[in-house]
């Protein structure tokens, strides 16, 4: 069984404030994979990061930076100095090997960022 | 051009009614999914299919048929909608890559109110 579990329905920031959007995960197999993706106002899905479980390394790519902590089972994802353009829905991911691959999403959470 | 499309990108129809959505993708990916959004819920998945012959039911299926037509093409038919199928759709592909990693891309979506 996977689950993935993202607690914050909502998020509203003041831009140039940093936000850090929680996510938590179930599973009992080792190799696995988390995503995030972003669901911006137009409504298409894009992909921002994949992370197996065997590599623990934390990830920044410019004002985003992601914490995987499998002690915790959580992948959290930070936006810093939040823009308007962040506004959007996030949402964390759960992939199993063993499970053919079949993506498992958190309920997503809302960002809105005021100028 | 987009890699993956989906067509209507909106449709409103009536109880009762067939409908059939569309995704193509030009990435030449082998595995493609269907998945539904509804606020709140996140993203389930309804059918997912890795190559031409081979497709296999998801979380929410029943209701739902599909047909993978060429590679590049996997359709989701509503056999007799129901206001309960009102819903965000999305198409997704994806290749698995080296080392058995595998992301998901998705399509546009699909915006269907069945009246």
């Amino acid at each position: 069984a996977q689950k993935v579990t993202q607690a914050q329905t909502e998020i509203s920031v003041v831009e140039k404030e940093d936000v850090t959007l929680d996510c938590v995960y179930e599973t009992r197999d080792t190799t696995y994979y988390l995503f995030w993706y972003k669901q911006p106002p137009s409504g298409e899905l894009v992909f921002l990061i994949r992370r197996n479980s065997f590599d623990e390394q934390n990830e920044i790519s410019g004002r985003y930076s992601w914490n995987f902590q499998k002690s915790t089972s959580s992948f959290n994802f930070t936006i810093t100095a939040s823009q308007v353009v962040d506004s959007a829905v996030y949402f964390c991911a759960l992939t199993l090997l063993n499970n053919d691959y079949k993506l498992s999403f958190g309920a997503g959470t809302t960002v809105t960022v005021r100028a | 051009d987009a890699d993956v499309t989906q067509t209507p990108r909106n449709r409103i129809t009536k109880t009762g009614k067939r409908i059939m959505l569309e995704c193509s993708q030009t990435k030449g990916h082998d595995r493609m999914y269907w998945y539904r959004q509804d606020p709140g819920l996140g993203l389930r998945l309804i059918y997912y299919s890795f190559d031409v012959k081979d497709i296999n039911k998801g979380e929410i299926s029943d209701g739902y048929s599909v047909s993978r037509q060429a590679q590049a093409k996997f359709s989701l038919s509503l056999e007799s909608a129901i206001p309960n199928q009102t819903a965000l759709y999305f198409c997704a592909t994806s290749d698995l890559g080296r080392g058995g990693q595998e992301t998901q891309y998705f399509g546009p979506g699909t915006r269907l109110l069945v009246l």
